[in-house]
């Protein structure tokens, strides 16, 4: 069965602090790695892709590690605006760009982000 | 602007009776999705088309209905056949050979 496990959270810290979210998944073949954002009540949205060793964007870093089947979020400095739950999402199915209709979602993990 | 739009944001029935949701994407994407997220749960898939005219079964298929007759287009059924419809319902498309997948703002079904 496919799994995406995530840190279950949540996640308290004070403006300024930096956070690392990780998650597993099930399959070794697996290509295709993303981290979503969702907030309260609203739809995911992309934050970032992972595709090969890793990705940066501004304050974000995530980083893939194929050997231990982990990926990690780091957020840096964060902003009261960063507060949300994160989902790790995998294309489990072992290819990439065929199709994304396998897309496993975790359950997500919640930060808050304190003043 | 391009997007995805859901309609309606709240929908409320009773049990029983059939109802459908609206999915329309103006990205001129190939491929369009369906998801329902209950509390605390991952996003699960109900149904997938990756051309008109043609959808496959996800994960929980049973109980809901699609069509896809437009490339903009993929409405939901969610029949009186499904036993716990009461969720958030979302619509996400991408592009043909594309992984990233993008979301519509979603509709909150309630049935009592």
């Amino acid at each position: 069965r496919k799994e995406v496990e995530q840190d279950p959270g949540p996640f308290n810290v004070p403006e300024g602090a930096t956070v690392a979210f990780n998650c597993t998944y099930s399959n070794s073949a697996s290509q295709s790695f993303f981290w979503y954002r969702q907030d309260c009540r609203k739809e995911p949205k992309l934050l970032m892709s992972v595709y090969s060793s890793g990705n940066e964007d501004g304050r974000f870093t995530a980083q893939l590690n194929r050997a231990s089947q982990y990926i990690s979020l780091l957020i840096r400095d964060s902003k009261l605006s960063d507060s949300a739950t994160y989902l790790c999402v995998v294309n489990e199915e072992g290819y990439s760009g065929a199709g994304s209709y396998q897309l496993t979602f975790g359950k997500g993990t919640k930060l808050s982000v304190i003043p | 602007d391009g997007g995805i739009t859901q309609s309606p944001k709240y929908l409320f029935r009773k049990e029983g009776q059939n109802v459908t949701l609206s999915c329309e994407q103006n990205l001129n994407h190939d491929a369009m999705y369906w998801y329902r997220q209950d509390p605390g749960q991952g996003l699960r898939l109900i149904y997938y088309s990756q051309i008109v005219n043609d959808f496959q079964k996800g994960d929980i298929a049973e109980g809901y209905s699609v069509s896809r007759e437009k490339k903009e287009s993929f409405p939901l059924t969610v029949t009186s056949a499904q036993k716990n419809p009461t969720a958030f319902y979302l619509c996400a498309s991408s592009m043909a050979g594309v992984d990233e997948q993008y979301f519509g703002p979603g509709t909150r079904l309630t049935v009592t």
